[in-house]
């Protein structure tokens, strides 16, 4: 079964502090590695897809990283309107059953203090 | 603007009454997906239409939750006798043809049962 882990739960950053998030993820084999940020009350909304290991994707003060077993998410010297939470979900390889779906980890709640 | 468009976007219902949902994607050619999320939790899948076949149910999705999706364009999710582990932030979301391509949410639902 796939299984995606966030670590912080909750990160409280002062504006301009940088800092990382994590996403651990377990996967018979990865289609692809999806981040979203959520605002309360809102649908999520697409960040970054990475493929494979080693791929790197920027946005903004946003920088999203890949590894064989986790990805990351940097925030360089994040603003108040970063605050939100940020997921993480996976799709895995194949085309039977649960390999269209994403599994998604609980999230990491950021708060960028002014 | 996602491309997906979600009504209502509140509900509140009386335990043990029925209540619908429907999502309406910009696109009639996509995979259309119903995720639940509770307080804290990311997404959880329930089910996945491929135009107008619905392809994977969750074992989330009791007897009592049932989707649809006429002609492959909106769909319905309908949840009978309500019960109040329903509550939740109901998303729908789509994904172009291609597998590998990210999933865009809706705004979602709130569904409060009383």
């Amino acid at each position: 079964e796939d299984q995606v882990t966030q670590s912080p739960e909750a990160l409280r950053l002062q504006e301009g502090e940088s800092s990382s998030l994590n996403c651990s993820y377990t996967v018979s084999g990865l289609r692809g590695l999806f981040w979203y940020r959520q605002d309360p009350g809102k649908g999520p909304e697409f960040l970054f897809t990475l493929y494979s290991a080693g791929e790197e994707k920027e946005k903004e003060r946003l920088k999203a990283t890949l590894t064989k077993k986790e990805s990351f998410l940097h925030i360089t010297a994040p603003k108040p309107e970063d605050s939100a939470t940020y997921l993480c979900a996976v799709q895995p390889l194949g085309t039977g059953a649960g390999s269209y779906q994403l599994t998604f980890g609980k999230g990491t709640k950021l708060s960028v203090i002014p | 603007d996602t491309g997906v468009s979600q009504d209502p976007r509140h509900k509140i219902t009386k335990r043990g009454q029925n209540v619908t949902f429907r999502c309406d994607p910009i696109s009639e050619h996509n995979r259309l997906y119903w995720y639940r999320q509770t307080l804290g939790q990311g997404p959880e899948f329930l089910t996945y239409f491929q135009n107008e076949a619905q392809l994977e149910k969750s074992r989330l999705l009791s007897d009592r939750f049932s989707a649809e999706r006429p002609k492959g364009s909106f769909s319905t999710l309908e949840i009978q006798r309500t019960e109040q582990g329903d509550s939740a932030m109901y998303l729908c979301a789509f994904k172009a043809v291609s597998a590998n391509t990210e999933a865009f949410f809706g705004q979602g639902t709130r569904l409060t049962v009383v």
